[in-house]
């Protein structure tokens, strides 16, 4: 099984800011991974697959990079919707999909 | 407009079965993948099961498997979820998702599954 971490557990930032997340696998996944937004008492929504490429509707401030075993998610500047939790999910090798364990992005 | 609703939630008791529904709507059914991912309270998230779009290929946690089977009627647009031998562990809200290849691009708003006696 591959082990997904996110880092940090929990961000705490002021609307307007650069926000960097991260997430690490336990071994490559080339470029199988996805991003995900939850805010709270609603459903995740996909921002990112493929490591870099934003879904249908995600605004151009949310970008992911990365390869292999080293991702990164990149809110360029932090509008007050975005606050939430986010995961990332690695689908390279399967079963089983397994996801990171979130980072919340709280207002500072 | 995609739409995913799940039914079948609420309280059973431990070693009983439920079966999970979800009714898909707003795009070709078999021709995708399709999941369930719970969320336990106050927890991150866990992929549970999914089936590929001809139940050709079907894959499982190891949390769930041998108690949990996931199925699919392409011709009902509809996916399933038999959960059988539940435990406590087992209580979490259950999300259906539509695959694209094999992450997830849309989600239903989830069915409660409360494991007690």
């Amino acid at each position: 099984e591959i082990v997904m971490t996110q880092s940090p557990a929990t961000l705490s930032v002021s609307p307007g800011e650069r926000v960097t997340l991260s997430c690490r696998a336990s071994q490559s996944v080339f470029i199988d991974l996805a991003w995900y937004q939850q805010k709270p008492g609603q459903s995740p929504r996909l921002l990112i697959y493929g490591a870099s490429t934003r879904a249908t509707g995600i605004p151009a401030r949310f970008s992911g990079s990365g390869s292999g075993t080293e991702f990164i998610l990149t809110i360029s500047s932090l509008q007050s919707e975005d606050f939430a939790v986010y995961y990332c999910q690695q689908y390279n090798n399967w079963p089983p999909l397994t996801f990171g364990g979130g980072t919340k992005v709280e207002i500072k | 407009e995609v739409q995913l609703v799940e039914s079948g939630g609420g309280l059973v008791q431990p070693g009983r079965s439920l079966r999970l529904s979800c009714a898909a709507s707003g795009f070709i059914f078999d021709d995708y993948a399709m999941h369930w991912v719970r969320q336990a309270p106050g927890k991150g998230l866990e992929w549970v099961a999914g089936i590929n779009w001809n139940s050709g290929k079907i894959g499982y946690a190891d949390s769930v498997k041998g108690r949990f089977v996931i199925s699919r009627d392409n011709a009902k647009n509809s996916l399933y979820l038999q959960i059988n031998s539940p435990r406590a562990e087992d209580t979490a809200l259950y999300y259906c998702a539509k695959g694209q290849q094999w992450h997830f691009d849309h989600w239903g708003q989830g069915a409660l599954v409360t494991v007690s006696s």
